[in-house]
């Protein structure tokens, strides 16, 4: 079975620009949440999506956005690119909880 | 909330040797703990977790971690590593099962 699929696997945006990260997951899973890793820290929740519904939503700006779709992939969007926004991103899915398979992630880079 | 306090920030050990990758919490609630690994480049893969029942938890690679609930622990233990364990090492922390809260990270190098 393929694993979590994360596109693109890294992209280069300028500040105050917007982007659009995808994640397709586990075939089966109606779990999808994305967290945010800068260079040297742990990773950091942003949203939770279970059957297209926000379920958990971190201490992320309003510039950060996401979307879940009926075949449960989802989208990570975010807007005004700010330097700090740096990181990489990465993308779970569960079958249910406690269970969750990572992506090998998005890594962005805001110059 | 939750938070989760990774003593060590880098811990380096020999080849074959045991080692002890340090976890601590802080909750007001049950928790559920976790640990992954994240080779370079790559995401985090599930090493073992903890939801209910025994204090130690086996997982893979040889890995195993106990739940000490009085001092609040989660600590990872293998008793002889391999280059291959060279990597970071992330405890984390739910009270929900769907958001965690991860630590800053260790990073593990087993010298030769």
């Amino acid at each position: 079975d393929a694993g979590v699929t994360q596109s693109p696997t890294h992209l280069i945006k300028t500040r105050g620009q917007q982007v659009t990260l995808r994640c397709s997951p586990i075939s089966g899973h109606k779990s999808v949440s994305w967290y945010q890793q800068v260079l040297g820290q742990g990773p950091q929740f942003i949203f939770q999506y279970y059957e297209k519904e926000e379920r958990g939503r971190g201490n992320f700006p309003d510039r950060f956005s996401a979307r879940q779709f009926p075949n449960y992939s989802s989208e990570l969007n975010v807007n005004a690119l700010l330097l700090g926004d740096s990181a990489l991103y990465l993308c779970a899915s569960s079958l249910n909880d406690y269970g969750y398979t990572f992506g090998s992630g998005t890594r962005l880079t805001v110059v | 909330a939750q938070s989760v306090t990774q003593l060590d920030s880098q811990v380096p050990v020999f080849e074959e040797a045991p080692v002890e990758l340090r976890c601590n919490y802080s909750s007001s609630v049950s928790v559920y703990l976790f640990w992954y690994v994240q080779y370079p480049n790559q995401g985090l893969q599930l090493l073992l977790k903890y939801l209910s029942g025994s204090t130690l938890v086996k997982g893979i690679n040889g890995f195993e971690a106990e739940f000490n609930k009085s001092q609040t622990s989660f600590h990872l233990r293998k008793p002889s590593v391999h280059i291959s364990d060279t990597a970071e090492y992330f405890c984390a922390v739910s009270d929900t099962g769907n958001q965690f809260y991860f630590g800053t990270g260790t990073s593990l190098t087993v010298i030769p």
